[in-house]
């Protein structure tokens, strides 16, 4: 069945660093992807999206294109702020519709 | 709008007993799905809906559980009876189902404790 596999956490990293967290899927069809934040004690806020190959989805500096070869999302960001530690979740929404997370990566950055 | 709205916030019940929880989803909106978050199994699809109709339920860990949509507006997720291992953060999410690559909005959970 279709599935979502990220890295796992915890990443440390210094405020100014770069980020990358790996995102890889298993879908039949042609699924959207999608990047999902949740900041402690909050339900899940949508950070970016991507619904073709090589489309690119952006936001607050966040970046993630949609590798069909690779079946690859990966999330970057250039410089990372204390503001962004918080859990990231990588999911796809299938042909059927069923909306599918990974397991969640957790991101602290120290100032 | 308001958002998708779960009550309660927060939910403290004793072992055996049932546990009701409620999803008001984003009006408009004609797809409802319950996840449950754990620290060991992370972020588990139990159930969605389209147009109110359970379209996959394999996600149900048993029997215990059961959902209902009786209409657009209104969603419930009942445990009966409540064990120990039910214990985890439940949230309902709602999206828009005729275009697929649309996002899902989540409400803000509701943490359940069973005792």
């Amino acid at each position: 069945g279709d599935s979502v596999t990220q890295m796992e956490g915890p990443v440390t990293l210094s405020e100014e660093a770069f980020l990358t967290i790996n995102c890889t899927y298993t879908a039949t069809g042609y699924p959207s992807l999608f990047w999902y934040v949740q900041y402690p004690g909050e339900g899940l806020q949508l950070l970016l999206k991507a619904t073709k190959a090589d489309d690119k989805g952006s936001n607050k500096g966040f970046e993630a294109t949609y590798r069909k070869e690779t079946t690859s999302f990966h999330l970057e960001k250039g410089s990372v702020q204390v503001s962004d530690s918080a859990v990231y979740f990588c999911a796809l929404r299938s042909n059927t519709d069923k909306l599918i997370f990974g397991t969640g990566t957790r991101l602290q950055v120290f100032p | 709008d308001a958002g998708v709205i779960q009550s309660p916030r927060h939910e403290v019940t004793e072992m055996g007993q049932e546990v009701t929880l409620r999803c008001k989803p984003i009006s408009g909106h004609n797809s409802l799905f319950w996840y449950r978050q754990t620290m060991m199994r992370g972020l588990e699809l139990l159930i969605y809906f389209n147009n109110n109709v359970p379209i996959d339920d394999s996600g149900m860990p048993e029997d215990r559980f059961s959902a209902k949509m009786p209409n657009a507006s209104f969603s419930t997720l009942k445990i009966q009876p409540s064990e120990p291992r039910d214990s985890a953060v439940y949230f309902c999410a709602s999206s828009w189902v005729q275009v697929q690559n649309t996002e899902a909005f989540f409400g803000q959970g509701t943490r359940l404790t069973v005792v």
